[in-house]
């Protein structure tokens, strides 16, 4: 069974409008971690934002939010004011705390479109 | 920001040749780690390596494949006997001490490996 899933192939969104990529991811942990990396055409990857599993608000990073709602099992990434530098390849991940050593494992990621 | 960082950033090879990729890791960070990612594919776990050991593989990381630590600033991947399906993208990452699940692993810009 997919840990994490990433149901958008590919989204498009407009300079300046916000959107959101969906993650859902699976575990029987009760401690774990949520990532969201970004990936350019360049093909590093960055680091974007943390959610913990124990962490009652959501996570913010300047335009980035994760909407995260635990008994869903979702952690949505939200980029506000979207910019043409923003098109990408985003990648969702988890780390679990007990059961899952230390790897972090990826979603099969979302390709976004940036258009001016 | 301190960085990972990792040579060459592109390698040719022969198939059936040996290959050593290079990292070195953020300077206090104790958990090292190996992913691939195949053209257009997600990003795999290969590896983890902490306090001089390996800590978790996957079924990927077989005999073909190890890793060293030979001093204390360098963390290196070794294939043997490349093959074909060898070829992706290699990325090495490292994580800050303290509970490994909460901590985003920073990557390096990545290898990308091809071989002929």
């Amino acid at each position: 069974a997919q840990k994490i899933t990433q149901t958008q192939p590919g989204m498009f969104v407009q300079e300046k409008e916000a959107v959101t990529l969906d993650c859902t991811y699976d575990t029987s942990d009760q401690s774990y971690g949520l990532f969201w990396y970004k990936q350019p055409s360049s093909g590093e990857m960055i680091f974007l934002i943390y959610q913990g599993s124990y962490d009652e608000q959501n996570a913010t990073e300047g335009r980035y939010s994760l909407n995260f709602q635990k008994a869903r099992k979702s952690a949505n990434l939200v980029i506000s004011a979207s910019q043409l530098g923003d098109s990408a390849m985003y990648f969702c991940a988890m780390r679990e705390g007990q059961t899952g050593g230390f790897k972090t494992i990826f979603g099969a990621g979302t390709r976004l479109f940036v258009k001016a | 920001e301190p960085e990972v960082t990792q040579t060459p950033s592109h390698q040719v090879t022969q198939m059936g040749q040996e290959v050593i990729l290079r990292c070195v890791p953020i300077s206090n960070h104790l958990y090292f780690y190996w992913y691939r990612q195949i053209l257009g594919q997600k990003v795999e776990f290969l590896v983890s390596f902490y306090n001089n050991e390996i800590s978790e593989k996957s079924e990927i990381f077989d005999d073909q494949f190890s890793v060293e630590r030979p001093d204390g600033s360098n963390f290196t991947l070794k294939i043997r006997s490349t093959k074909l399906e060898d070829s992706a993208m290699y990325f090495c990452a490292s994580s800050d001490p303290g509970q490994p699940f909460n901590q985003p692993q920073h990557f390096g810009d990545g290898t990308r490996l091809s071989i002929l």
